[in-house]
């Protein structure tokens, strides 16, 4: 009964070699979020879709790309990954903005650990 | 001043407890805010939403003092398994975002 679900759990790419994260919802959450979290750090956000809309961080490096096809996948495509991307990336959902009490609380998937070469 | 701080930590504590973290932050206009606990490699998971003047789960109480922009969670009779950080998590006003405090990490003792 996962309701966020991300895949792989384990990445291992090569300094250079394009990867491709994904995360999947079964909530119907209208804001998808993804997140950098480092060792001993916050979560840092990189971007976050509004149903189709992308809001990036100003200091998102452009190295990092999203995908939203549909309500309920997201992809994060590291297109040049460095030895510095080597992190946790935690895929979230909120089911709205919060104009409504606890519809902005955010629900994180379990995570992928990306590795560097 | 940054928009979320928390204690430090690391926080040491015994067996049977009562601990307490602080969360101040800065934007007034915040609405929401949520205690979330992060297991070591693991994703952080909600343990608490904080929309009123307070409220309690079991061992778990999180009160929040809007006029001074603080909020607190009391952890009672502390558990081994309540070992992990504790992220205070408030949400950026006008915005579809949330901001992290840096966590308070709690070890329980045997």
């Amino acid at each position: 009964d996962a309701m966020v679900i991300q895949n792989p759990r384990y990445q291992v790419t090569q300094f250079g070699k394009p990867v491709t994260l994904s995360c999947s919802q079964t909530l119907n959450h209208n804001v998808m979020y993804w997140y950098q979290q480092k060792s001993s750090q916050a979560p840092k956000l990189l971007f976050h879709y509004y149903d189709k809309d992308f809001n990036n961080e100003a200091d998102t490096p452009d190295n990092f790309q999203s995908r939203r096809p549909n309500t309920s996948f997201c992809f994060l495509d590291i297109r040049s990954p460095g030895l510095g991307d080597a992190a946790m990336y935690l895929c979230a959902t909120s089911r709205d903005r919060g104009h409504i009490p606890s519809t902005d609380t955010q629900y994180f998937g379990p995570g992928t650990r990306l590795t560097v070469l | 001043r940054k928009e979320v701080e928390q204690d430090p930590g690391p926080f040491n504590v015994p067996e049977g407890a009562t601990v307490a973290f602080n969360c101040t932050y800065s934007n007034s206009a915040s609405q929401s805010f949520f205690w979330y606990r992060q297991d070591c490699r693991k994703e952080p998971k909600l343990l608490m939403s904080v929309y009123s003047s307070g409220n309690e789960d079991g061992r778990f109480t999180a009160q929040l003092n809007r006029a001074s922009q603080y909020i607190s969670l009391l952890i009672r009779d502390s558990k081994l398994s309540d070992s992990a950080t504790y992220l205070c998590v408030v949400n950026k006003p006008r915005s579809d975002k949330v901001i992290f405090g840096p966590g308070t990490s709690l070890s329980v003792i045997p």
